[in-house]
């Protein structure tokens, strides 16, 4: 089991720049979320999947974030343009939901976005 | 929505004591309350975690209690050592409903 897949690892960007993150979750789990952490801060969630359908979206910056997950799988997350500040480590996480309900994520590595 | 909010958010012990790190929650209808641990430039992970039914779980040096009536929970490491330095992160979640809100960290350094 690979677990939760994200790339690229790091980018540095200039402002104005595009980018794209990544994220490939563990395989059955229907639940996949975007939270972005700023240096020193918890996590703080940008979108949440389930399946396919964004279910959870309120804090996206939606003028220049996007996100999309195709066929409830892979999901990927787009700045454009990007902005200082939005230097930051974003996370993939996924889960599933057991028996118990119980919300277990699984965090991928991070991609951490350096804007310049 | 949820807010969750978590203190200290530094914390030093020295190795062999204990440490507490406390969480509170708003949303009455919380009922998972899991922590996760991060090490430095590495993926938080689940280290332990609570449901609204129970008012204490433990797992060797680590535990958690609940307080529903004051919507507090508490994660409690004893015998600290120098591997516990890490980031905690406390969370709330509604069972079923899998939107899960984070505190703001709490760094703990274990000295020698």
């Amino acid at each position: 089991e690979a677990g939760v897949v994200q790339s690229p690892r790091y980018k540095i960007i200039e402002k104005k720049q595009p980018v794209a993150f990544w994220c490939n979750p563990i395989s059955g789990h229907n639940t996949l979320y975007w939270y972005r952490q700023n240096l020193g801060q918890g996590p703080e969630l940008l979108i949440r999947y389930e399946n396919e359908e964004a279910v959870d979206d309120s804090q996206l910056p939606k003028d220049r974030f996007s996100a999309e997950r195709l066929k409830g799988v892979d999901s990927t997350l787009k700045i454009q343009p990007a902005e200082l500040g939005d230097s930051a480590v974003y996370l993939c996480a996924s889960s599933l939901q057991v028996n118990s309900g119980a919300n277990v994520l699984t965090f991928g590595a991070g991609s951490r976005l350096t804007v310049l | 929505g949820e807010n969750v909010e978590q203190h200290p958010s530094t914390l030093s012990v020295q190795e062999g004591d204990s440490a507490v790190i406390k969480c509170t929650y708003s949303d009455s209808a919380s009922n998972y309350f899991p922590w996760y641990k991060q090490e430095l430039g590495k993926r938080p992970q689940l280290i332990i975690d609570i449901r609204s039914n129970v008012g204490e779980k433990k797992d060797q040096r680590i535990a958690v209690t609940l307080n529903k009536t004051a919507k507090h929970f508490s994660l409690h490491i004893t015998e600290t050592q120098p591997e516990d330095s890490a980031v905690y992160f406390c969370a709330a979640s509604i069972r079923g409903y899998q939107k899960v809100t984070f505190g703001i960290g709490t760094k703990l350094q274990v000295i020698p």
